[in-house]
């Protein structure tokens, strides 16, 4: 089993300045890595797939990099609707897959 | 545009079952694979369980593996949970989602359905 950690728990960041989270994978996962946004009463959004690939509709200043067992999601200029939390998801360990327990970005 | 609805949770007590279900339209049902992904209150994402898109291979996680049993009708493009014996730590929104076929290809979950809440109380 792939276990999956995230840091930090809880990121605050002033209006405009980037927000840089982490993720990193027990083994390689090479970059079959997932991003999602998390907001209460609403489904996973996907951000970010295959480590660094935007996934259609996703504003610009939301990027990831990383591959193997460590990876980054960055928001360039974090906006009051970034508010949420943020998942990264392997893929790789095919049929098992696994979540990270999440990072919460709030506004300072 | 693709659309998953969940559908199927409330409130039941611990040692009984209960089904789940997801109506899928929008795109080609029987070209992927289906997963069920949980989230219980306060917690992070879980991947329950997955099947494979012609429903051949189905695979769980080790906290529901004979318990739950994920299944699909093509024709009626609709994937099911059936939950037995459940337990307080079953409560959570549970979530369908597709991704392609993972005997493949390596694919991210894409749409997801609006989730269905269970709880499991006496």
């Amino acid at each position: 089993e792939i276990v999956m950690t995230q840091s930090p728990a809880t990121l605050s960041v002033s209006p405009g300045d980037r927000a840089t989270l982490s993720c990193r994978a027990s083994q390689s996962v090479r970059t079959n890595l997932a991003w999602y946004q998390l907001k209460p009463g609403q489904p996973p959004r996907l951000l970010i797939y295959d480590a660094s690939t935007t996934a259609t509709g996703i504003p610009a200043r939301f990027s990831g990099s990383g591959s193997g067992t460590e990876f980054t999601l960055t928001i360039s200029s974090l906006q009051s609707e970034d508010v949420a939390v943020y998942s990264c998801l392997q893929y790789n360990n095919r049929p098992q897959f696994s979540f990270g327990p999440g990072t919460k970005v709030d506004i300072k | 545009q693709v659309q998953l609805v969940d559908s199927g949770g409330g409130v039941v007590q611990p040692g009984r079952s209960l089904r789940l279900s997801c109506a899928a339209s929008g795109f080609i049902f029987s070209n992927y694979a289906m997963h069920w992904v949980r989230q219980a209150p306060g917690k992070g994402l879980e991947w329950v369980a997955v099947t494979s898109h012609d429903g051949s291979q189905k695979f769980y996680a080790d906290s529901v593996k004979g318990r739950f049993t994920i299944s699909r009708d093509n024709s009626r493009n609709t994937l099911y949970l059936q939950m037995n014996r459940l337990r307080a730590e079953d409560t959570a929104v549970y979530y369908c989602s597709r991704t392609c076929d993972f005997l493949t290809g390596y694919c991210a979950f894409d749409y997801w359905g609006q989730g269905t809440l269970v709880a499991v109380s006496s």
